[in-house]
């Protein structure tokens, strides 16, 4: 069975700073994909990132990057010079390997970005 | 764009009523997803089909059942509600990619249900 481990129920961040969301993650297999979802308060989720297993690179998308650190297990997400509208909740995702696409989710983050 | 439509933003219904979640993808997706999302639990995977009459169970299937009579549709049927299926609904569907592509799951923007 795959797990994600998000252990930041919340987070405060001065708008401008850097933000990184802490995600660490359980599995067997050695091919999988890592996802990040951002959700507004009004409920839609938005696909962020992704990292396959086998990526050399970190994945950058914009002001989103993730540090991925195979042999930890971790794949946090870094945003750069946050903006009030990150105010949001943020999810980590595990894809399964077997074909069917199915994703496994942590319990998410909600980032606050303070003026 | 991957468009994900569910039928209600909000829905009200008593314990013991027949609930029907309805969800459309424009993208001819061949896998459709079901998920319940609760506080501090975050998104947990109740049913996904990814064919026409296809169906798996997910994490959480009791209480629930699905129907997937045409590629682009996927209901949620809760048979007899109950307070504790009190929740935010969430239908997603993708595409197939066996060559392990970067491509995520395309959600709808949910349905926040109440069973009185």
């Amino acid at each position: 069975a795959q797990k994600i481990t998000q252990t930041q129920p919340g987070m405060f961040v001065q708008e401008k700073e850097a933000v990184t969301l802490d995600c660490t993650y359980d599995t067997s297999d050695q091919s999988y994909g890592l996802f990040w979802y951002k959700q507004p308060s009004s409920g839609e989720m938005i696909f962020l990132i992704y990292q396959g297993s086998y990526d050399e690179q970190n994945a950058t998308e914009g002001r989103y990057s993730l540090n991925f650190q195979k042999a930890r297990k971790s794949a946090n997400l870094v945003i750069s010079a946050s903006q009030l509208g990150d105010s949001a909740m943020y999810f980590c995702a595990i894809r399964s390997p077997d074909g069917n696409e199915k994703l496994t989710f942590g319990t998410g983050t909600r980032l606050t970005i303070i003026p | 764009d991957v468009k994900v439509t569910q039928s209600s933003r909000y829905l009200v219904k008593r314990t013991g009523e027949k609930v029907f979640l309805e969800c459309v993808q424009d993208m001819d997706h061949e896998n459709m997803f079901w998920y319940r999302q609760d506080p501090g639990l975050g998104l947990r995977l109740i049913y996904f089909s990814y064919d026409v009459k296809m169906k798996e169970k997910g994490d959480i299937p009791e209480g629930y059942s699905v129907s997937r009579e045409k590629k682009e549709r996927f209901s949620l049927i809760l048979e007899s509600a109950s307070t504790n299926q009190t929740s935010m609904y969430l239908c997603a569907s993708s595409q197939i990619y066996w060559d392990r592509t970067n491509q995520p799951q395309h959600f709808g923007d949910g349905t926040r249900l109440s069973i009185l």
